[in-house]
Parts: C-alpha cells; sequence; structure tokens
C-alpha cells in the first residue's frame, strides 16, 4: 500500500536559519513525489515535485526538495527561513505503475512549520 | 490563487439533511479530483474525473455520497443523509492530463449538527 510519512508534527526554527522538514514514502511502483503547503483558511499551494531526473528539485518561494530513493526520502529544505514560511506542509506521493492512469495523491499528516524572527 | 473555485465555503448543516457542493475547475484541465481532509490529517482521496468519466472511487465514498461532472467542466459533490462524521473540509483539486501537479480550490468547510 502506498503511504507517506512525516515523523514531525512540527518543526521550529529561527528566521535566517536553515530548514528541513521531513518526508518518507512508500510505494510499489515508481513516485512521483511533491511539496505543497497550506495557510490557515486557504487550499494547498504546490511547492514543487519529483518526477525523474535530478534528485535535487527546486520549487517555489526558494524552496528545495531531495529526493533519496535508498532511504526512500523526500525532504523539503531552505537554506535561510522567512517568518512568512510559517504554515502547515504536506508531503505527497502518487504511484504511477506501469500501464496505469491512476492520478491520486497520499498525503502525509503535515507538518506545522513556525519560523519565530 | 490557483484557479480552481469552490461553492460555499462554509456550509453547517443539521444532521439528517442533504448538501452539495460544486467546484470549478481551472479552464482547460480536464482531470478532477474530491479529497476529504479532517483535522490534524492530510488530504484524503475521494473521486477522480477525466473529463466527463468518473474513473476512480475511493472506498471512503459511502452510498450516500455522490459526484458528477456533466459537462467535464464543473463538478459537484452531494452527501445526503449527512452525519456528524461526515464534519470535514472538502477539496477539490485539478489537473491537465499532461501535468503532473494537482492544483487546489480553497475548500468547503461542512460542519453537522
Amino acid at each position: 500500500a502506498q503511504s507517506v510519512a512525516q515523523p514531525e508534527d512540527q518543526v521550529n526554527v529561527a528566521e535566517g536559519n536553515p530548514l528541513t522538514v521531513k518526508c518518507t514514502y512508500s510505494v510499489s511502483g515508481n513516485p512521483y513525489l511533491f511539496w505543497y503547503v497550506q495557510y490557515p483558511n486557504r487550499g494547498l499551494q504546490f511547492l514543487l515535485k519529483y518526477i525523474t531526473g535530478d534528485n535535487l528539485v527546486k520549487g517555489s518561494y526558494g524552496f528545495e526538495a531531495e529526493f533519496n530513493k535508498s532511504q526512500t526520502s523526500f525532504h523539503l529544505k531552505k537554506p535561510s527561513a522567512l517568518v512568512s514560511d510559517s504554515a502547515l506542509y504536506f508531503c505527497a506521493v502518487r504511484e504511477v505503475p506501469r500501464g496505469s492512469t491512476l492520478g491520486r495523491l497520499y498525503f502525509g499528516r503535515g507538518t506545522q512549520l513556525t519560523v519565530w524572527p | 490563487d490557483t484557479g480552481v473555485s469552490q461553492d460555499p465555503r462554509h456550509k453547517i448543516t443539521k444532521r439528517g439533511q442533504n448538501v452539495t457542493f460544486r467546484c470549478d475547475p481551472i479552464s482547460e484541465h480536464n482531470r478532477l479530483y474530491w479529497y476529504r481532509q479532517t483535522l490534524g490529517q492530510g488530504p484524503e482521496f475521494l473521486t477522480y474525473f477525466q473529463n466527463e468519466a468518473q474513473l476512480e472511487k475511493s472506498r471512503l465514498l459511502s452510498d450516500r455520497f455522490s459526484a458528477e461532472r456533466p459537462k467535464g467542466s464543473f463538478s459537484t459533490l452531494e452527501i445526503q443523509r449527512t452525519e456528524q462524521g461526515d464534519s470535514a473540509m472538502y477539496l477539490c483539486a485539478t489537473s491537465h492530463v499532461h501535468s503532473y501537479e494537482q492544483y487546489f480550490g480553497p475548500g468547503t468547510r461542512l460542519t453537522v449538527t
């Protein structure tokens, strides 16, 4: 079965420091991996995705993520955190088995990121 | 703003009543998804359309739930005989057939009293 784990419910970091939000996944086929951010009373906003190619992918607002196949991880990173990055972050995986058109996303439970001034 | 709109944004209803939500996708996005999100959880998949065809339904989608996308544009999600356990945020997302990412609307928050 497909699943995503975000082992930290909360991550706290000082402004200007690097941040990492962790994500591990489990799929039987090839994974397509995504990060989304959710601000209060708003829908999820797409940040970045890994489909194939370079293991380090860059996305919106200075975020990047590193795909590690051996560790089945896709951690979200940013070199210098901003107070405005404080939000709820979700990792998601889409399994792409051969011959399938399944498009559903499986989400983790989310990690609340707080960046303090 | 992602361009996916949902209506209403909030709905309070009494147990046993029927409710209907609407989702308007980004134009030219032919794939449309419904998810449900409860407090402290990530979104859970409910169902998915490609154009007007409903291709997949989750086991979460009981017989009381029905979704339609009659002309391949907007979609509706109806819940009949609502129960308190139906209280959640209902999210709509759309994507282009050649795109991997899904774009989400702001959601409809349902409260069943």
